[in-house]
């Protein structure tokens, strides 16, 4: 079945450092690959989504890459502030994507102190 | 800018009662979906719903859940007969895409708590 594998510690940075998330899966080839965000208590925010023929997407200080021959997924936040800490998902499409269904990650929770 | 609505945002039920839980998408989104958060664990999905009838369903929807669009806005999630294992954090989410895949906009989420 589907698997997706993202860092189950937490991730502690220093301000100003770049923080790297990784995704894995495996028995799947997903068309896309969304990351979120999301906080104690609230809902997934959508921050990015790469498709499977991209390597690369950016936005702002959020930086993504999708390496479909390793199965993985980085996700880099550049600069990062305090603002910045929260549990970051890695999504994937459902294999049979009829219904557009996202499979997430346990998510990495990450914190950036000044 | 608009944003998915969700109501209560805590329900309290006792075992076996009959819970339904509201949400609003974004109005002129397309796909409609229910995901649901156990403490601690991860998001889960549960089913999907365009034009007016489910698009996919996990396992965990089984026939105690049911969904409905009642009108233009609403989107209701079903529960029979609630255990306690059904407690945990639901969260609607609403997409704009329609035959492509694109982000989902999530709800804050209705808390359900089984006693």
């Amino acid at each position: 079945s589907q698997k997706i594998e993202q860092n189950s510690e937490a991730l502690n940075i220093q301000e100003g450092k770049t923080a790297t998330l990784t995704c894995n899966y495996t028995n799947y080839s997903p068309a896309y690959l969304q990351w979120y965000r999301q906080d104690p208590g609230r809902g997934p925010v959508f921050l990015l989504l790469i498709r499977e023929n991209e390597k690369e997407k950016r936005k702002e200080r959020l930086k993504v890459t999708f390496d479909t021959t390793l199965k993985q997924s980085l996700f880099h936040i550049t600069a990062s502030q305090p603002a910045d800490s929260a549990t970051y998902l890695c999504a994937l499409d459902s294999p049979s994507n009829s219904g557009y269904a996202l499979n997430f990650g346990k998510g990495t929770s990450l914190l950036v102190t000044p | 800018e608009p944003e998915v609505t969700q109501t209560p945002s805590h329900q309290v039920t006792q075992m076996g009662q009959e819970v339904i839980l509201r949400c609003v998408p974004i109005s002129n989104h397309l796909y409609f979906y229910w995901y649901r958060q156990i403490l601690g664990q991860k998001v889960e999905f549960l089913v999907s719903f365009y034009n007016n009838e489910i698009s996919e369903k996990s396992e965990i929807f089984d026939d105690q859940f049911s969904v409905e669009r009642p009108d233009g806005s609403n989107f209701t999630l079903k529960i029979r007969s609630t255990k306690l294992e059904d407690s945990a954090m639901y969260f609607c989410a609403s997409s704009a895409s329609s035959g492509s895949p694109g982000e989902q906009y999530f709800g804050p989420g209705t808390r359900l708590t089984v006693t």
